[in-house]
């Protein structure tokens, strides 16, 4: 059963950092992995989208790579902003389901940027 | 466009009533799905649909039933309301349009917070 997995749990970091956040996933045949934004009592937004054929996807200041051997994701904030606090998950679409929207969510890491 | 429409945005229930959960796209998405969203546990598929008049269950489909008589509406019903069932519910669209490729990419509704009594 595909578990997937997102560490830490919430960060704190200081306006202009840069930040990794982490997501890991336990079976490595995915059809693609997808990193969402939620703000506080709103609905999710897709930040980046990544194929499974693909290692990486960039938009603007956000950068996610993914290593499916490894079973790991990593999205890359450079210059962080206080604008960027909220919540993000990561989420999987297995193999076997195309892309049917059936995702399997990690629990996300929240992050609150300091000015 | 106004993407993923869910309705109502907060609802109370008492344990046993039931109710329906509205959620309409209007990007001509072929494929639907129901989530729910619980601290501790993040975001669980419900039921999901690859078209109209298909649907399929998700990982927590005990309690719910949905229907797609169309392309553009998804309902979840909630048969006999459980204080269980207390939760955020979400309903989204992938990003696929008919006789076109499948970005993948999914479209949330701002999502229909539900508390059973």
């Amino acid at each position: 059963k595909q578990e997937v997995t997102q560490i830490p749990a919430a960060l704190s970091v200081p306006e202009g950092e840069n930040l990794v956040l982490n997501c890991s996933f336990t079976d490595s045949a995915i059809y693609n992995l997808q990193w969402f934004r939620q703000d506080p009592g709103k609905g999710l937004t897709s930040l980046l989208l990544i194929q499974s054929s693909q290692r990486e996807q960039t938009s603007g200041r956000l950068n996610a790579s993914l290593d499916k051997s490894s079973g790991r994701s990593t999205l890359y904030i450079a210059a962080s902003q206080p604008g960027d606090s909220a919540t993000y998950l990561c989420a999987v679409t297995s193999g076997g389901s195309s892309n049917t929207g059936k995702l399997i969510f990690g629990q996300g890491t929240t992050l609150q940027v300091k000015p | 466009n106004a993407g993923v429409t869910q309705t109502p945005k907060f609802q109370v229930l008492k344990t046993g009533q039931s109710m329906t959960l509205q959620c309409a796209q209007d990007m001509n998405h072929e494929y639907m799905s129901w989530y729910r969203q619980d601290p501790g546990m993040g975001l669980r598929l419900i039921h999901y649909s690859v078209g109209a008049g298909i649907t399929d269950q998700g990982e927590v489909p005990n309690g719910y039933n949905v229907s797609r008589s169309t392309t553009e509406d998804f309902p979840l019903r909630l048969l006999s309301a459980a204080p269980s069932q207390t939760s955020v519910y979400f309903c989204a669209s992938i990003g696929r349009r008919f006789g076109q490729s499948n970005t993948g990419e999914l479209f949330f509704g701002e999502g229909s917070r539900l508390t059973v009594l």
